[in-house]
């Protein structure tokens, strides 16, 4: 059964520092990989969507990877800013049973 | 604007009176999908949509329904609520299951006393 799981659960970095957030999935056989970002009491917004067959994915300050064969991903946020203080998941729609698996999520605080 | 909705945003009920959760899309989104999201358990996937009349259970489908005789509706029916349903849930949908990113409603929180 597909697991998915994030570390760390929570992290604090001073604002304009570089980050890294990082997940790790069970099983290979995926179609893609999401990461979204979720503000306290609302719901999810995408933020980058890596197929299975790509490497990476760009989106303004966000950058993410996806090694399938190794089972990880990883989301870089560059030049962090307080407006990014946020709950991160990461979801992996499996081709196996078409399920689609969320990670518990990294709570990010940006400090001013 | 392209978006999800749901209703009730917020809802309070009793022990075994049957409740509906609608969601709607106006996205022509071929799929569609519920979620529960509870403290230290994350989300966890209740019912998919592939297309119309087309449903399947995620991982926790015990206690709910689903339908879809719309392609933008998808609503979630509690028969016969139980407190352990008390949870934040959610609607999302994509254009198609394998290649799409999800668009997510902005939940609803159900309290069962």
């Amino acid at each position: 059964k597909q697991e998915v799981t994030q570390i760390p659960a929570a992290l604090s970095v001073p604002e304009g520092e570089n980050l890294v957030l990082n997940c790790s999935f069970t099983d290979s056989a995926i179609y893609n990989l999401q990461w979204f970002r979720q503000d306290p009491g609302k719901g999810l917004t995408s933020l980058l969507l890596i197929q299975s067959s790509q490497r990476e994915q760009t989106s303004g300050r966000l950058n993410a990877s996806l090694d399938k064969s190794s089972g990880r991903s990883t989301l870089y946020i560059a030049a962090s800013q307080p407006g990014d203080s946020a709950t991160y998941l990461c979801a992996v729609t499996s081709n196996r049973d078409d399920k689609i698996i969320f990670g518990k999520g990294t709570r990010l605080h940006i400090l001013p | 604007e392209a978006q999800v909705t749901q209703n009730p945003r917020y809802l309070i009920t009793v022990t075994g009176k049957k409740l509906t959760v609608t969601c709607s899309q106006n996205m022509n989104h071929e799929y569609m999908s519920w979620y529960r999201q509870d403290p230290g358990l994350g989300l966890r996937q209740i019912y998919y949509s592939m297309n119309v009349e087309v449903t399947d259970k995620g991982d926790v489908p015990e206690g709910y329904k689903v339908s879809r005789k719309e392609k933008r509706n998808f609503p979630l029916i509690l028969e016969s609520p139980s407190p352990n349903q008390t949870s934040l849930y959610f609607c999302a949908s994509s254009l198609s299951f394998q290649g799409s990113e999800q668009y997510f409603g902005p939940g609803t929180r159900l309290t069962v006393t």
